[in-house]
């Protein structure tokens, strides 16, 4: 299965800022996904990202607040913008195994804002 | 994606067999059963997943009707690191696209007890 790496791994900011949250996966793949978890949720899909074209995102979720790079098939990045405590949450990234189609999670970054 | 039902929460006694149940009664035909779990706040681990034959790996076993509208993920020795949040999924795989997202209920929280 893919190996998949996030950074940073957690983070506290404070509200009005950004950060920017790295993956990276050990294979290509054609898919990767973002999530997010907030406290006590189950995860929420916040957009889809293929290489070469924009994200796909889903509803509720906006390019301008989440914005996201697919520079190649080994790496994506999620930004979350101008945050405020709402975004508190662990964000996750998957992707999709080219062979057998079975979606891989990375361990997430868990972001508290302030 | 066909919704599923899951109970809340299941206890399971460590050594013994953990069977989760999964009702996915308006299941399409090219709908694949995939099962992941969630350790305290860590990213969904893969477990297993199936069309309609049962399957079997390392980790667990899957036993889905003939009629595919239900499913049981089968931890056959539990043990305590197996305490959890397990996800039954279904969803088409091979394509690609926001027709390959996982929707993520509300989970199995099992507990395994000494």
């Amino acid at each position: 299965s893919a190996v998949i790496s996030q950074k940073p791994s957690r983070d506290i900011c404070q509200r009005g800022t950004s950060l920017t949250i790295q993956c990276q996966v050990d294979s290509q793949v054609t898919m990767m996904f973002w999530y997010r978890q907030q406290p006590g949720q189950s995860l929420t899909l916040i957009a889809t990202a293929n290489q070469g074209s924009e994200a796909t995102y889903e509803s509720g979720f906006v390019i301008d607040k989440f914005p996201i790079s697919r520079p190649n098939l080994t790496f994506s990045t999620l930004t979350v913008s101008n945050m405020s405590p709402e975004d508190s949450s662990i964000y996750l990234c998957s992707v999709e195994d080219n062979r057998d189609w079975t979606q891989y999670f990375g361990p997430g970054t868990r972001l508290l804002v302030l | 994606d066909a919704k599923t039902t899951q109970p809340p929460s299941m206890d399971c006694a460590e050594g013994r067999a953990a069977n989760l149940p999964c009702n996915h009664s308006t299941i399409s035909g090219n709908e694949y059963v995939y099962w992941y779990r969630q350790i305290h706040s860590q990213g969904p681990q893969y477990i297993i997943h199936g069309l309609k034959n049962n399957e079997t790996n390392e980790m667990a076993s899957l036993i889905i009707t003939e009629d595919r509208k239900s499913s049981t993920l089968i931890l056959p020795h539990a043990t305590l690191r197996d305490t959890a949040v397990y996800y039954c999924i279904v969803r088409v795989a091979g394509l690609t696209g926001t027709a390959s997202k996982l929707t993520f209920g509300t989970g199995t929280r099992l507990q395994v007890t000494l």
